[in-house]
């Protein structure tokens, strides 16, 4: 089955020490998304990639930032994270950009702790 | 720029009973409107979804919405609860002139036995 895959499903890091979370997909989609969803609260997008064009969210943090060296993968990168970092981090997937009806299809989400 | 609310953070209701998830927006556009479920510890799933046509829309597990303009609401129902259906559920909204998923906030979904 086509789908969205986020390795690992939990990671644990130590505050200020480099952690990267992983996306693939078999959905040969060209829209990749990064939220962050912190507990009992609604999904925020990080940031998006359309093919190879990175489009940042105006209030992202720079601590966070993302690779796509393909279609098929797209990394969250954060250089030093920090003790309000800790959320779920969810990766998903659409056809394309500027179509508001395209479904977007999500990961099972990365659980990231930070010690 | 869309938003959404979604009215009660928390439903609780018994199995066989009608779930009702309410849910309003606000879009100074027409709205693409869209229902997801989030089960412990997993994705989000969408259940529905309104672009144009026809207002009462079908999804899965029993699930449907109905758009209502004029109260600028889209709520969620079905009509018998499972015990399956204990999940968080998220209401979003894009338009035309932003095609950013606007989510609420979220109701978690109990369910009764």
């Amino acid at each position: 089955d086509a789908m969205v895959i986020q390795n690992p499903r939990y990671q644990v890091t130590q505050f200020g020490k480099p952690v990267t979370l992983s996306c693939s997909q078999t959905l040969n989609h060209n829209v990749m998304y990064w939220y962050q969803q912190k507990s009992s609260q609604a999904p925020k997008l990080l940031f998006h990639y359309y093919d190879k064009d990175f489009n940042n969210e105006a209030d992202t943090p720079d601590n966070f930032q993302s690779r796509r060296p393909n279609t098929s993968f797209c990394f969250l990168d954060i250089r030093s994270p920090g003790l309000g970092d800790a959320a779920m981090y969810l990766c998903a997937t659409s056809r394309d950009w500027g179509q508001f009806t395209d479904t977007q299809y999500f990961g099972p989400g990365t659980r990231l702790t930070v010690l | 720029a869309q938003s959404v609310t979604q009215l009660g953070s928390h439903v609780s209701v018994s199995e066989g009973a009608l779930v009702l998830l309410r849910c309003n927006y606000s879009s100074s556009v027409p709205p693409y409107l869209f229902w997801y479920v989030q089960y412990p510890n997993q994705g989000l799933q969408l259940l529905l979804k309104y672009t144009t046509g026809a207002t009462l829309v079908k999804g899965i597990n029993g699930f449907e919405a109905e758009f209502k303009k004029s109260e600028t609401s889209f709520h969620l129902t079905k009509p018998s609860a499972h015990m399956s259906d204990a999940a968080e559920y998220f209401c979003a909204v894009s338009g035309s002139n932003d095609y950013k998923l606007s989510f609420g906030a979220g109701t978690t979904v109990t369910v009764r036995a």
